[in-house]
């Protein structure tokens, strides 16, 4: 069955660190890979995506991430933290349903905390 | 340009009373997709919709019920509410399937809380 794991449930980083969201995915074809991004209160903000090509992927806000898929991982990585990344991010993996139908499999989250 | 609006953005139900969720885009997107997220399990899809008078199954459909009248409003309902469905209920809109266009991003409503007492 598909999924998404991320291990890490809450985070705590002092701003200006560097920071790495690990993201892994079960799934038998080629996966589509996002990281979202939410903040208290908000809906869901898409961060980056890998659809194929290079396996370095640059996102908004600075952040990017690495397909692996020997490690079937797709890690979120930002090289110096600021306060206002304190969020919750998930990671999802895009997945064929039916024909051309498809939809999104999250994982349950990482909650980055930022201190000053 | 609004994106996903959902309405309300906060209910309280007894439990066994019903209630609609609104989603609005006006994005004129084609599919729709509503989402519940609990602490712990991430989100998980109720009910999505691949145009406008269809609607389908997601992963935890019971219990829900869901109408695509027009194409860009996506109703959720609860016929008879219980405290299981205390959640966030997240709405979101993709433009067309197919990864490989690239199009199919998916935009966020803000999310409706509700609570079931």
């Amino acid at each position: 069955a598909q999924s998404v794991t991320q291990p890490d449930i809450h985070i705590t980083v002092s701003e200006g660190a560097s920071l790495e969201l690990r993201c892994n995915y079960s799934y038998g074809a080629t996966p589509y890979l996002f990281w979202y991004v939410q903040s208290p209160g908000q809906g869901l903000q898409l961060l980056l995506k890998y659809f194929s090509g290079d396996t370095l992927v640059q996102g908004i806000k600075g952040f990017e991430a690495e397909f692996k898929r020997s490690q079937s991982s797709f890690n979120l990585r930002k090289p110096s933290v600021h306060w206002s990344d304190a969020a919750e991010y998930f990671c999802a993996v895009g997945v064929l349903i039916t024909g051309n139908t498809d939809k999104l499999i999250f994982g349950t989250g990482t909650r980055l905390q930022v201190f000053p | 340009n609004a994106g996903v609006t959902q309405t309300p953005k906060f209910r309280v139900l007894k439990t066994g009373q019903s209630m609609t969720l609104l989603c609005a885009q006006d994005m004129n997107h084609e599919y729709m997709y509503w989402y519940r997220q609990d602490p712990g399990m991430g989100l998980r899809l109720i009910h999505y919709s691949v145009g406008e008078g269809t609607t389908a199954k997601g992963e935890v459909p019971d219990g829900y019920n869901v109408s695509r009248l027009k194409k860009q409003n996506f109703l959720l309902g609860l016929e008879s509410a219980a405290p299981s469905q205390t959640s966030v209920y997240f709405c979101a809109s993709s433009y067309e399937p197919g990864w490989d266009s690239g199009a199919n991003v998916l935009t966020f409503g803000a999310g409706s809380r509700l609570t079931v007492l």
